[in-house]
């Protein structure tokens, strides 16, 4: 089945850090990939896709590269803010079935520090 | 992108009761999905709500447990029913447009 791993946090940064968090992927076939993230006390929200090999999604200045070779899709962002501080789900879905379902990571907490 | 409106955003329940969440779409979507996420937990799918049809269910999840209407295009229901310390979740809904899934803000449920 399908399934998703992504680093354990809380990740925690200052201001302007370089931040990555993990993401690798199992899939059979060719799965759409997503970052999702979640303010506090929000729902979540789509931050960034990539539909196919090598596609990099960006947004608000995070991005992230599709990698089919090491089954990865690593979430980047040059210069953190504070405003950043949430929590990050990497998920992917197939189309397998004639609709779309997510499988998601664990999550992976965010926490910039001024 | 897809507005979606979810009520309540919270709840403090009793156990034994039921509690019904409310999800409404800005415009008519084909599918709707609820989620849960358990405390500190990723996001597990209960089930799959097709208007005009009965819900698909995921594994460990029952129709007696979470029953689903959807009576239109744009409206779902998801209710919690006979509530334990367990149930103590976010519950949310979901919609497929233009191959993304946009969620609601989310019910946070608590049960004593």
């Amino acid at each position: 089945g399908n399934s998703v791993t992504q680093m354990e946090g809380p990740v925690t940064l200052s201001e302007e850090a370089f931040l990555t968090i993990n993401c690798t992927y199992t899939a059979t076939g060719y799965p759409s990939l997503f970052w999702y993230v979640q303010y506090p006390g929000e729902g979540l929200q789509l931050l960034l896709k990539a539909t196919k090999a090598d596609d990099k999604g960006s947004n608000k200045g995070f991005e992230a590269t599709y990698r089919k070779e090491t089954t990865s899709f690593h979430l980047e962002k040059g210069s953190v803010q504070v405003s950043d501080s949430a929590v990050y789900f990497c998920a992917l879905s197939d189309f397998t079935s004639g609709y779309s379902t997510l499988t998601f990571g664990k999550g992976t907490m965010l926490l910039v520090s001024p | 992108s897809a507005v979606i409106s979810q009520k309540p955003s919270r709840d403090i329940c009793q156990r034994g009761t039921s509690l019904t969440i409310q999800c409404q779409v800005d415009s008519q979507v084909t599918m709707m999905f609820w989620y849960r996420q358990q405390p500190g937990q990723s996001l597990t799918l209960i089930a799959t709500a097709n208007q005009g049809s009965e819900a698909t269910y995921e594994s460990g999840f029952v129709i007696d447990k979470f029953p689903i209407s959807r009576p239109n295009l744009t409206f779902s229901t998801l209710t919690v029913s006979n509530m334990s310390p367990e149930d103590s979740s976010i519950y949310l809904c979901s919609v497929l447009r233009d191959r993304d899934m946009f969620f609601g803000s989310g019910t946070q449920l608590s049960v004593l």
